[in-house]
């Protein structure tokens, strides 16, 4: 069955700080992982997207994932975060082409001046 | 662009009300899904359909059901609402079921009192 993991429910960090949430995924067959942003009281919306091909795949708002078959993760960084980054982040796999997605628990990121 | 519309954006409900969350896209995505939220569990998936007039269980099914009639409206009724419903609702479309972006509505706050 797949599942996945957010190591961390909540990741306090400093204005103009790197940042990495940590996403662990299980699978027995080919995956295709997802990172999404919410914003207060806002839905949800693509970051990035790993599909195939080069594993360090490039998102919005300068974000990007590493995909890493070998110890199943595909962890989020940021090298400079904004205020305006303060969000829950998701991880999610889909499953089967049916269009479902399984999200890990979520990561809170909070951005503080 | 209206992309995914969810209606309403709140309610309030006894115990033992029924009612229909509304949702509709206008990008002709063959698949959608329901999701409900829940603090420190991510998002868990309720209904899902592949296309018009096919749909099937997620996760969470039980108290909710789901029918899709056109490739636009995907309703997410529930039956007899309980205290433990009390979440936030998402829907959600794709162009395709596995490896594509999924679009989510701006979602549902439900009390149920």
């Amino acid at each position: 069955a797949q599942s996945v993991t957010q190591l961390d429910s909540q990741v306090p960090v400093f204005e103009e700080a790197p940042v990495e949430l940590r996403c662990n995924y299980s699978s027995s067959v080919s995956v295709y992982l997802f990172w999404y942003v919410q914003y207060p009281n806002q839905g949800l919306q693509l970051l990035l997207k790993y599909l195939s091909g080069s594993t360090l795949v490039k998102g919005i708002n300068g974000f990007e994932a590493e995909f890493n078959k070998s110890q199943t993760s595909f962890h989020l960084r940021k090298p400079s975060v904004h205020i305006s980054d303060t969000a829950e982040y998701f991880c999610a796999v889909s499953k089967g082409n049916t269009g479902k997605l399984i999200f890990g628990q979520g990561t809170t990121l909070q951005v503080k001046p | 662009n209206a992309g995914v519309t969810q209606t309403p954006k709140f309610q309030v409900l006894k115990t033992g009300q029924s009612m229909t969350l509304q949702c509709a896209q206008d990008m002709n995505h063959e698949y959608m899904s329901w999701y409900r939220q829940d603090p420190g569990m991510g998002l868990r998936l309720i209904h899902y359909s592949v296309g018009a007039g096919i749909t099937d269980q997620g996760e969470v099914p039980n108290g909710y059901n789901v029918s899709r009639s056109t490739t636009e409206d995907f309703p997410l009724r529930l039956l007899s609402a309980a205290p433990s419903q009390t979440s936030v609702y998402f829907c959600a479309s794709s162009w395709t079921g596995e490896n594509t972006e999924a679009f989510f509505g701006q979602g549902t706050r439900l009390t149920v009192v």
